[in-house]
């Protein structure tokens, strides 16, 4: 069964500029989460997509969204890039509430 | 205060040896306890998932959780240099609106070594 599939690996970007990053869940996954992580601040949750529409948020300001389609496929956009948007940015997907989440290799991004 | 903490380490170790890992936190509401692996250039591997307090036990690797102490550990027995990797504990809780979102420890770096 194959897992979370982020893409793309590696993105190198400069500040004033958006970027798009991709996942694609786990077959059967309908919730997808994605999270924020540095050597800083540790592994910090952004939002959450259930059947198209984004279910929680976490405190993140709003250059930073997502949304996800009928496939359960996912994209996260983020506008006006900064240089502490530097980053790996994860996926994961879960079945639903309450069950474990499964986590991609993630998109390192990088911003000059 | 962080809701969730975890000792950053580096834990070093030798190969055989039994780990400890170990997190506290301060939401009673947490139901859910999570152990994750992460190796550089990886994301988290998911290890142990348990519910509510008890113990989980899987091969080598054993999950703990006291509710009431606010409390979770996972044991590693016979480690090996495989095992040397970033340990992360994560928690949540059923939200008002459904769904869940991962609460993370910053994780502890463990060195095992021959």
């Amino acid at each position: 069964k194959a897992g979370v599939t982020q893409t793309p690996r590696y993105l190198i970007k400069t500040r004033g500029q958006q970027v798009t990053l991709s996942c694609s869940p786990i077959s059967g996954h309908r919730s997808v989460s994605w999270y924020q992580q540095t050597p800083g601040q540790g592994l910090q949750f952004l939002f959450e997509y259930f059947s198209e529409t984004q279910r929680n948020k976490g405190n993140f300001p709003g250059r930073f969204s997502g949304r996800q389609f009928s496939n359960s496929r996912s994209e996260m956009n983020v506008s006006t890039l900064e240089l502490g948007d530097s980053a790996l940015y994860l996926c994961a997907s879960s079945i639903g509430e309450g069950q474990p989440q499964h986590f991609g290799d993630g998109t390192r991004l990088s911003i000059l | 205060q962080k809701e969730v903490e975890q000792d950053p380490g580096p834990l070093s170790v030798p190969e055989g040896a039994i780990v400890s890992l170990n997190c506290t936190y301060s939401n009673s509401a947490f139901q859910y306890f999570m152990w994750y692996r992460q190796y550089s250039r990886k994301g988290p591997e998911l290890l142990m998932y348990t519910y509510s307090s008890g113990n989980k036990e899987d091969g080598r690797f054993t999950a703990q959780v006291d509710k009431s102490s606010k409390y979770i550990s996972l044991f590693i027995r016979d480690s090996q240099p495989s095992d040397s990797a970033t340990y992360l504990c994560a928690m949540s809780r059923i939200l008002t609106g459904g769904g869940n979102k991962l609460t993370f420890g910053t994780g502890t770096q463990l060195k095992v070594e021959l």
